[in-house]
């Protein structure tokens, strides 16, 4: 039962523009949702998350937007830089407890 | 110190083989996770532990034996584990809950022939 979709393995993007990176989640009880990054070799790293009282979250080049009534959240990059390039996963959780992947996307920032 | 550490980063096991991966925090961490990962997959939750009690345990089969000697070390004893069970085995913890950001070690490559 995947309640946390990556519907896109994969993203590429030219260096300086925007990389909108999207996820959508199945159950509504979730309240915490969280991307991580993930260089190979390497675990997931933390980058950004938001409550589900927000819709916003801004942390330097990283935004990430919450769209409850669609179940949806994104996670704007901008500018890429190429150092973006890795796998990111978006997670989501449920009164700080369990914590559920999604399947990842990988993003190609080319220079 | 913000580093989760996890040995050994490689390990190949046989069938009958028993064998344990380690994974330390010095973060002061009360909570503290095994992931397993395969392939293109997203991280499998296995076991949590709360103030060195475990708190959840995904129905993770018998082979795999989590323990926690102290807040800081996490243990995961492996005995006949079978080929599916190839696969990557991360390590995290956190502050507070799972659902908060969680650090993550480098994970051990496990591959059981």
């Amino acid at each position: 039962d995947q309640q946390v979709k990556q519907n896109s393995p994969s993203l590429s993007v030219q260096e300086g523009r925007i990389s909108i990176l999207n996820c959508d989640y199945t159950n509504s009880m979730f309240d915490y949702f969280l991307w991580y990054k993930k260089y190979p070799a390497e675990g997931p790293t933390f980058l950004i998350s938001i409550s589900s009282i927000k819709d916003k979250n801004e942390d330097g080049r990283f935004t990430v937007f919450l769209n409850k009534s669609a179940k949806h959240l994104s996670l704007h990059i901008v500018p890429s830089q190429p150092g973006d390039s890795a796998v990111y996963f978006c997670a989501a959780s449920i009164n700080n407890n369990d914590m559920r992947f999604g399947a990842g996307t990988r993003l190609t920032v080319k220079p | 110190d913000t580093e989760v550490t996890q040995t050994p980063k490689h390990l190949v096991m046989g069938m009958t083989n028993k064998k344990s991966l380690k994974c330390e925090q010095h973060m002061g961490h009360r909570a503290m996770y095994w992931y397993k990962q395969k392939a293109k997959k997203p991280p499998e939750l296995m076991f949590v532990y709360s103030y060195e009690k475990l708190s959840i345990n995904e129905s993770v089969p018998s082979r795999f034996s989590p323990e926690c000697p102290n807040s800081s070390l996490l243990n995961l004893h492996l005995h006949a584990l079978q080929p599916e069970d190839s696969a990557l085995y991360l390590c995290a913890s956190s502050q507070a809950g799972l659902g908060t950001e969680a650090f993550f070690g480098q994970g051990t490559r496990l591959t059981v022939v």
